[in-house]
């Protein structure tokens, strides 16, 4: 168990529709980084928020958005679902910005019919 | 157009034998690399990290080449045993924001008891 609890685990949702995924650092990490996988773009980054500011991007999409809150759980929003978006999405979280070592939740996975 | 699922190399061992896993990386200008392991169902899990002012590193039955001349990595697990069955991931960072990670394909390892 890493620490990083990610919710809903797996979610099915329509083509045009908006979802919200959730996460949740472990205890005193300050950094939470969003990355997602699929079969054919492999892990991809997607943004790193710490303390509550955006600190870097990735190729995210404009239907994209994230935050990170107070209680620094984090958010993903994403709008106007394609079938492309289908996907695990992980929320990987550190205790500081000069480490790669990230501590990954389980995932959510996203189905998009 | 169709799109194409990632073909990830495969590496089959016996169980006791060492474990060479390699990984070619893209950019010159990276600067800190990291190994992850991901098993079935979950998030992938930190192993060992290097900066480019190696070219050795070791852990517990790991050890990390780094030869930066040729942009290669490699991961080599001592006496494999098939717990560490898993597909495993090389990642790059440039030093800016050091969770903002470059994943490689990956490589399946199966250990055979």
């Amino acid at each position: 168990d890493s620490g990083v609890t990610q919710t809903p685990k797996h979610l099915i949702t329509a083509t045009g529709q908006r979802v919200t995924l959730r996460c949740s650092p472990r205890s005193g990490d300050l950094s939470v980084y969003w990355y997602q996988q699929s079969l054919d773009q492999g892990l991809q980054f997607l943004i790193h928020y710490y303390n509550g500011e955006e600190r870097a991007k990735g190729n995210i999409l404009e239907r994209f958005s994230a935050q990170q809150f107070p209680d620094l759980h984090s958010e993903l929003n994403l709008s106007s679902l394609e079938l492309g978006d289908s996907a695990l999405y992980f929320c990987a979280s550190s205790v500081d910005i000069v480490t790669g070592e990230l501590f990954f939740g389980e995932g959510s996975r996203l189905t998009v019919l | 157009g169709e799109s194409v699922g990632l073909h990830l190399p495969t590496l089959s061992v016996q169980e006791g034998d060492n474990s060479i896993i390699n990984c070619a990386y893209s950019n010159s200008a990276s600067d800190y690399f990291i190994w992850y392991k991901q098993e079935s169902g979950k998030g992938p899990q930190f192993i060992i990290d290097i900066r480019s002012n190696m070219d050795k590193r070791q852990g517990q039955r790991v050890t990390v080449l780094l030869n930066k001349t040729v942009k290669h990595l490699s991961l080599q697990i001592a006496a494999t045993q098939p717990g560490d069955s898993a597909v495993y991931f090389c990642a790059e960072n440039m030093g800016t924001s050091y969770g903002k990670l470059t994943f490689g394909q990956g490589t399946i390892l199966t250990v055979h008891p």
